[in-house]
């Protein structure tokens, strides 16, 4: 089965650290998302891309949040400098078009 | 802005019974609708899509519905499992094309007790 794999599966990092997380999505899926979840907000949309190029990126806050899709095998989101706030699960997920989306199994980032 | 509401927030059920989780939304004018599962420590799981313009949509003992002038939508489980424990997720999306507007509810936890 093709899967949409994240690494690292688990970050703990010093606030003011910077952190990148990585989505590898599934061969041929043009769309990329970028979510965050956390007990309080629930799951919220930070950034998506279709065909490598950025669509919304309204969710993240820039000032410190960052999303590129080098090539059509890797997306990455980066975080710098970290805070305590930005503790949360960070998923990534592709899709085909109007397909259903397709969800790694997420990013356990906690920033002390 | 959209904004999706699940009742109940948790259910407890024993094996064997069927059983409704419902999804509210307050804007209307939407493309599709998406059920989702979300196991512990995991990423979603896509159900069921339903689009605008149809009215259910069935896989095996799920049952989803949309009523998109009343803004709700409900997932039904036939004879629930233990197997589907989780959380459920419903998620609206109001652009076509993309799916990229999906906006989520807080999701129903199930628990199926053998």
């Amino acid at each position: 089965d093709a899967r949409v794999t994240q690494t690292p599966r688990d970050k703990v990092t010093e606030m003011g650290q910077e952190v990148t997380m990585r989505c590898q999505p599934i061969l041929g899926h043009n769309t990329v998302f970028w979510y965050r979840q956390t007990m309080m907000q629930g799951l919220e949309l930070l950034a998506y891309f279709r065909n490598r190029a950025p669509l919304d990126d309204s969710g993240m806050p820039k000032d410190r949040f960052s999303a590129e899709m080098p090539d059509a095998t890797l997306a990455t989101l980066k975080i710098q400098p970290s805070e305590p706030r930005d503790s949360a699960v960070y998923f990534c997920a592709s899709a085909m078009g109007d397909q259903p989306q397709h969800f790694g199994d997420g990013t356990r980032l906690s920033i002390l | 802005k959209q904004e999706v509401t699940q009742i109940p927030a948790a259910l407890s059920v024993p094996e064997g019974e069927n059983l409704v989780l419902n999804c509210s939304f307050t804007d209307s004018a939407i493309y599709n609708l998406q059920w989702f599962r979300q196991d512990p420590g995991k990423g979603l799981t896509s159900l069921l899509l339903i689009q605008s313009s149809q009215r259910e949509q069935t896989s095996g003992r799920l049952n989803a519905s949309l009523d998109k002038s009343s803004g709700r939508s409900t997932l039904y489980i036939a004879a629930s499992q233990p197997g589907d424990s989780a959380t459920y997720l419903c998620a609206p999306s109001n652009y076509g094309g993309s799916q990229g507007n999906l906006i989520f509810g807080k999701g129903t936890k199930l628990s199926v007790k053998p």
